[in-house]
């Protein structure tokens, strides 16, 4: 399998639960991200890995919690979540964090909060 | 700091003819400028991408941008629209002297009428 790969690719849960998402990258890349796209509001940044170190955390709120394990693996652990966290969470890797260097994006995991 | 505004929330255009997506800038430093297009349910893929090279800058499916430094612009541009083009797309800033930070706009949905 090539590129950026997600799952799942749709999730419901209820403001108790915890859930894992997961991203997974075949490119060789060392940086990934998380990235939260609601509707009627541009793309955020959440998260940014480089060689599986956390270089970037955007304010997010303690109830989402990034994991790389490695430079080909993210994880974005969910709990407690509030409804307006509904969204599509998309995962993308670059070839390095600094620089200019394009972002491969996956085709995302669309989250609803009951 | 670096900023990037769509100027048009929504474009429809008959099929067959000119597209024009239309994007400005704003950056401290030396930019680079990328589109991504977003089908729906699926993730973002690269169109094209400028880094201080050639100001023309052309991409897939037919899509090139110009970067126009003094006019902070970088326009894309297609001479004919195909059905297949209907999709929303995202003109993305990142600052060369920092580390990857993108910037999106807030993103034109493009219509083609058959």
């Amino acid at each position: 399998e090539t590129g950026v790969t997600q799952t799942p690719r749709h999730l419901v849960m209820g403001m108790t639960n915890k859930k894992s998402l997961k991203c997974e990258q075949h490119l060789g890349h060392n940086a990934m991200y998380w990235y939260k796209q609601s509707a009627k509001k541009p793309l955020e940044l959440m998260f940014v890995y480089n060689f599986k170190e956390q270089t970037e955390n955007n304010s997010v709120p303690s109830r989402f919690s990034p994991e790389c394990p490695n430079s080909s693996h993210l994880f974005l652990h969910l709990h407690t979540l509030q409804p307006e966290d509904s969204a599509l969470y998309l995962c993308a890797s670059s070839q390095d964090w600094a620089g200019s260097w394009e972002q491969y994006f996956g085709p995302g995991t669309r989250l609803t909060v009951t | 700091a670096q900023s990037v505004t769509q100027l048009d929330s929504h474009v429809s255009v008959s099929e067959g003819t000119p597209v024009l997506l239309r994007c400005n800038y704003s950056s401290s430093y030396s930019p680079s400028l990328f589109w991504y297009v977003q089908h729906p349910n699926k993730g973002l893929q690269l169109l094209l991408k400028y880094t201080s090279a050639a100001t023309l800058v052309k991409g897939i499916n037919g899509f090139e941008a110009e970067f126009k430094k003094s006019e902070t612009s970088f326009h894309l541009t297609k001479p004919s629209a195909h059905m297949s083009d209907a999709a929303e797309y995202f003109c993305v800033v990142t600052n060369n002297n920092a580390g990857n930070m993108l910037t999106f706009g807030g993103g034109t949905r493009l219509m083609v009428k058959p």
